[in-house]
């Protein structure tokens, strides 16, 4: 089976930075991604990884080691705006569909 | 404006009742997803198609049926021998097969069934 491990709650301060670790275990692995959604509302795709290392778009950055079976998504310069649920999904071999995790949600406090 | 639109947002029904959830997209994307979310938890997957006329079931297909005759339409039914259908219920496109790291979603149309 498939199973994704991510922690269930994450609170920072206004300007820091905030790590959300995933880890995975499928039954073969094409890519990583992570997914942004606000309470209520829809998810929205935020980066994908399919070969170890650092992904950088803006402030948001993720990262890919397949050989620990582990990615992370690093949050920089947190602004409230960034209070929501982050979800990791993998992509199993053999399939052309995601896989969610239960998502990690992220207070930012003034 | 491209996008995906899910309608309605809000459902009631009864139970016993087959409901059935519109998903329309105008992206000329090949795929589409239908999820369900519950509340405080991730999305599972409920039914998947790649193309036109074709479709596969995702984790949780019991209880519910899909139709993919149009490329721009992928109705979700909710039907009566589904056990807890209240949810939040997601409809999602991408490109095609090979890009479904990057989904992109509808609204979501909220399901209550008492």
């Amino acid at each position: 089976g498939q199973s994704l491990e991510q922690p269930s709650e994450v609170t920072a301060v206004e300007g820091a930075i905030v790590q959300i670790n995933c880890t995975y275990q499928t039954s073969g692995f094409y890519g990583l991604s992570w997914y942004q959604q606000h309470d209520g509302g829809a998810p929205t795709f935020l980066s994908y990884n399919a070969l170890d290392g650092l992904e950088e778009t803006g402030r948001f950055s993720s990262f890919l080691s397949r050989s620990d079976s582990y990615g992370y998504l690093l949050l920089q310069e947190l602004q409230m705006k960034d209070s929501a649920s982050y979800f990791c999904a993998v992509i199993p071999g053999g399939y052309n569909k995601l896989i969610f995790g239960a998502g990690t949600r992220l207070a930012v406090h003034p | 404006d491209g996008g995906i639109t899910q309608s309605p947002k809000y459902l009631f029904r009864k139970e016993g009742q087959n409901v059935t959830l519109s998903c329309e997209q105008n992206l000329n994307h090949d795929a589409m997803y239908w999820y369900r979310q519950d509340p405080g938890q991730g999305l599972r997957l409920i039914y998947y198609s790649q193309i036109v006329n074709d479709f596969q079931k995702g984790d949780i297909a019991e209880g519910y049926s899909v139709s993919r005759e149009k490329k721009e339409s992928f109705p979700l039914t909710v039907t009566s021998a589904q056990k807890n259908p209240t949810a939040f219920y997601l409809c999602a496109s991408s490109i095609d097969s090979q890009t479904s790291y990057e989904q992109y979603f509808g609204p979501g149309t909220r399901l209550t069934v008492t």
